[in-house]
């Protein structure tokens, strides 16, 4: 069945960069997301990955992907205070963009001053 | 509207009850979804709205769940007979074809 895992926690220094990892099990996914969940706000989309890019690029945030393993990552260069949040991968399950989104389990980034 | 709105923020209801969640998606979109999240099972597909095809409700967790969307703009989410396992925050996003999903705030559900 379909299963987007990630790990739970990251602590990270302001101004290192954090790197939050995701393996995903659908194969047929088309897009692939990362949402920032901010405490007490709803979802915010941060940026998406089409399948047959490798690497996306979008001023302080990487996304790479990595098809053959199934492994999504998320890095966010000079990570703020304001960069704690929960942060969520999804896959679009049935390989549409319009498809239902099946989240990870989010990974909780505290940025320590 | 702006954004997609969605009420109540919060209800609290007692465990037998019959709850009704609205949700007014971003007016033209064509898509609707149902997502919940809760501390036991994280962010949880429940149904969704194409258009006029018929909906996809392969996420509902049991017969006491169901939907429906009007005229093709807000919907609605209704839980029978609410247990406790029910209580969690109720998402709900609209989009167009090829175009992200924009998320509500959510209704926080408690069952007591």
């Amino acid at each position: 069945g379909e299963d987007v895992e990630q790990s739970l926690f990251l602590s990270v220094r302001e101004g290192d960069s954090s790197v939050i990892n995701c393996t995903y099990t659908d194969s047929s996914s088309t897009y692939l997301y990362w949402y920032k969940q901010e405490p007490g706000a709803g979802l915010q989309l941060l940026t998406y990955i089409f399948s047959n890019m490798d690497m996306k690029q979008d001023q302080r945030l990487t996304v790479l992907l990595n098809k053959k393993d199934k492994h999504l990552s998320l890095r966010i260069a000079d990570t703020q205070t304001g960069d704690s949040a929960i942060y969520f991968c999804a896959e679009s399950s049935g390989g549409g963009a319009t498809n239902k989104l099946i989240f990870g389990t989010g990974t909780l980034l505290a940025v320590q001053p | 509207g702006a954004g997609v709105s969605q009420s109540p923020s919060n209800k609290v209801t007692e465990k037998g009850k019959d709850v009704e969640l609205r949700c007014d998606p971003i007016s033209g979109h064509t898509a609707l979804y149902w997502y919940r999240q809760s501390l036991g099972q994280g962010l949880e597909f429940l149904i969704y709205f194409q258009g006029n095809s018929a909906p996809d409700k392969s996420g509902l967790p049991s017969d006491r769940f169901s939907a429906e969307r009007t005229g093709g703009s807000v919907s609605t989410l209704t839980i029978q007979r609410t247990q406790q396992e029910d209580s969690a925050v109720y998402l709900c996003a609209s989009n167009n074809r090829g175009s992200e999903q924009y998320f509500g705030p959510g209704t926080r559900l408690t069952v007591t």
